[in-house]
């Protein structure tokens, strides 16, 4: 079964420009999400969907960053404009979960690493 | 809001030694405990999981108990190989499709 794919897995900007990632989950996974992890930190949320729809992006800055999920299926992240302090890999993972009473592993792919100078 | 500590790294240890890495968390209700792991390159996969109070996780020779009383999850193995040189991160999710909340992650390093 294939994992979750992520492109670019490299990326270096300027600040002040903007730049976008793909994440195609695994086939079938209902639930998507993006995390923030900054150096030295654990993986934060930004944005939660499930299907095409957001369930939770409380901690997506939405000035400068946005997300969709067209179709339910794949997804692209995009910050504009870019601040240094947005280097950091971002990380998408799927899951089946659709809701209920369990708790469903997530899947993570290999990431986006992004410098900002 | 939910939060997971967990010990500072970097740890180093030679092979064959014991390993613990603690973490704690602060959680409302009856969350999930997990651990992660990062290795070299490579994305975040599950390394083990428990999901209610006493029961204990086990993969690859590591092993975590979910302990209510203490809010405790601590990882053990009791012989680390150079191989297990990665980056571990404790984690807690709920039931209902609920995202992750890790912990700051412990670097692991064996030496030969």
């Amino acid at each position: 079964e294939a994992g979750v794919a992520q492109s670019p897995r490299y990326k270096i900007i300027e600040k002040r420009q903007s730049v976008a990632f793909w994440c195609n989950p695994i086939s079938g996974h209902a639930t998507l999400y993006w995390y923030q992890q900054i150096l030295g930190q654990g993986p934060k949320l930004l944005i939660q969907f499930q299907n095409n729809g957001v369930v939770d992006d409380s901690q997506l800055p939405k000035d400068r960053f946005s997300a969709e999920r067209l179709k339910g299926v794949d997804s692209t992240l995009k910050i504009q404009p870019a601040k240094l302090e947005d280097s950091a890999v971002y990380l998408c993972a799927s899951s089946l979960g659709t809701g209920g009473l369990r708790s469903y592993e997530q899947y993570f792919g290999p990431g986006t690493r992004l410098t900002v100078t | 809001g939910d939060s997971v500590t967990q010990m500072e790294g970097p740890v180093t240890l030679s092979e064959e030694a014991f390993l613990t890495i603690n973490c704690t968390y602060t959680a409302t209700g009856y969350p999930s405990l997990f651990w992660y792991v990062q290795y070299p390159g490579e994305g975040l996969q599950l390394l083990l999981k428990a999901t209610k109070a006493d029961d204990k996780g086990s993969n690859k020779g590591f092993e975590a108990t979910y302990r209510k009383e203490t809010t405790s999850f601590h990882l053990e193995k009791g012989s680390v190989q150079v191989s297990d040189s990665a980056v571990y991160f404790c984690a807690l999710d709920h039931s209902g499709n609920t995202p992750l909340v890790f912990g700051k992650g412990t670097r692991l390093s064996v030496i030969a």
